[in-house]
């Protein structure tokens, strides 16, 4: 069975203290994996989308990584602004030779920034 | 402006009233689904839908319907809810099936069913 495990699951941060956020997998036929940022009362928005061992992304203060195992978060110097719920997708594809793929999702890390 | 749009945003119903919650997006996607979030489960797929009369069950389809008539709008129908669908709804669209595009996810329904 697909399993996609973040931790921890809450993080609290003083602004300005890095730190990474994880998120460890276990499927057969990944096809990528997906980070998105949820604030509260509002649907997810994406950031990154990795897709082999050994990329990684950058957008501002986030930084995304992949192993074959797991993906990292890695937020430096982080504001009040980045506070929010961040969660974790594998995708995966669901017909053979066909198009279609699903998203199973993490539960998330919701992160605090303390001013 | 690209987005997927739901309505409503909060409704409160009462036992096995039927209802209608609405999506819409105005990105041409192919790909649209439905997920409910609840405290401590994520996010969990209920419906999804490749195309326009085209539609397949998710991870928790039970006491749900969908229909996808048109490419545009996805509507997600509760035919008698229970106080066991109490939860926050997101709809999601993507050009194709999640392969390699972003989900673009709506605003989402908060339904309390009493």
């Amino acid at each position: 069975e697909d399993q996609v495990t973040q931790s921890p699951e809450a993080l609290r941060l003083q602004e300005g203290e890095s730190s990474s956020l994880n998120c460890s997998y276990t499927v057969s036929g990944l096809r990528g994996l997906f980070w998105y940022r949820q604030d509260p009362g509002k649907g997810p928005e994406f950031l990154f989308t990795l897709y082999s061992a050994g990329e990684e992304k950058e957008k501002e203060r986030l930084k995304a990584t992949l192993t074959k195992k797991e993906s990292f978060l890695h937020i430096t110097a982080p504001k009040p602004e980045d506070s929010a719920t961040y969660l974790c997708a594998v995708q995966k594809r669901i017909n053979s030779g066909g198009s279609n793929y699903k998203l199973t999702f993490g539960k998330g890390t919701l992160l605090t920034v303390n001013p | 402006e690209a987005q997927v749009t739901q309505n409503p945003r909060y409704l409160i119903t009462v036992t096995g009233k039927k209802l209608t919650v609405t999506c819409s997006q105005n990105m041409n996607h192919e790909y649209m689904s439905w997920y409910r979030q609840d405290p401590g489960l994520g996010l969990r797929q209920i419906y999804y839908s490749m195309n326009v009369e085209v539609t397949d069950k998710g991870d928790v389809p039970e006491g749900y319907k969908v229909s996808r008539k048109e490419k545009r709008n996805f509507p997600l129908i509760l035919e008698s809810p229970s106080p066991n669908q109490t939860s926050l709804y997101f709809c999601a669209s993507s050009l194709r099936g999640f392969g390699g595009t972003e989900a673009f996810f709506g605003q989402g329904t908060r339904l309390t069913v009493v």
